[in-house]
């Protein structure tokens, strides 16, 4: 079982619907969330990123952590065909010195106009 | 403001042949990593590197060399490329201890061994 699950998708959904992207993890010690996009043929860009449980906020974007069950959320409203991407989630810890960033495979998005 | 410049963009070469990719920041990070991207694996970290001339294996090294006698500066070499290396690299530095701060990647460098 990899530490990050991901569904690969693809998921898609039309123009203006909410879209909810997930990932799971099994190590508790996560401390540190994010969620990059990456366009084709383009290096990943940081979208949101988050230490706590809970939601934030950006725009269209919300991320959502759930460490009691392991499970975080982006979820984007008003969706546009530029939102079309893989999304991929990174979680981080560091303990003992020993730091740790681990990476789900990406979820790939597309918004039909 | 440049960030993160990798170069060649695109490269072909034989097995067996040595390739270097560059990679050049402007931000004075002090972090800068190497991924590798592949289809059904995600990003795997090759190397990454703290400061200049400290670096350290990730989860993929085996057939990579890095240095960084430059705090801009983190090339990647394959000694001898095999067609397994066949891939799409990405730099990335970081400011700071890379747990707390966000992680900014270059446009990636296409390499096709044959």
């Amino acid at each position: 079982q990899k530490e990050v699950e991901q569904d690969p998708g693809p998921l898609s959904v039309p123009e203006g619907a909410i879209v909810s992207l997930n990932c799971t993890y099994s190590n508790s010690a996560f401390q540190y969330f994010m969620w990059y996009r990456q366009y084709s043929r383009k290096g990943p860009e940081l979208l949101m990123y988050t230490y706590s449980s809970g939601n934030k906020e950006d725009g269209r974007f919300t991320a959502q952590v759930d460490k009691s069950s392991k499970y975080i959320s982006l979820f984007i409203r008003d969706s546009q065909p530029s939102d079309s991407a893989t999304y991929l989630c990174a979680m981080a810890l560091y303990m003992d010195s020993n730091y740790q960033l681990i990476w789900g495979a990406g979820t790939k998005l597309i918004i039909k106009p | 403001d440049a960030g993160i410049t990798q170069s060649p963009r695109y490269k072909i070469t034989e097995t067996g042949r040595q390739v270097t990719l560059m990679c050049h920041q402007t931000w004075s990070h002090s972090y800068m990593f190497w991924y590798r991207q592949d289809l059904g694996h995600g990003l795997r970290l090759i190397y990454y590197s703290a400061a200049a001339d400290i670096t350290d294996k990730g989860e993929v090294p085996d057939g990579y060399v890095v240095s960084r006698s430059k705090t801009e500066n983190f090339p990647l070499t394959l000694e001898s490329a095999t067609r397994s290396q066949t891939s799409v690299y990405f730099c990335a530095s970081s400011d700071g201890e890379a747990i707390f701060a966000p992680i900014y990647f270059g446009e990636g460098s296409w390499l096709t061994v044959v």
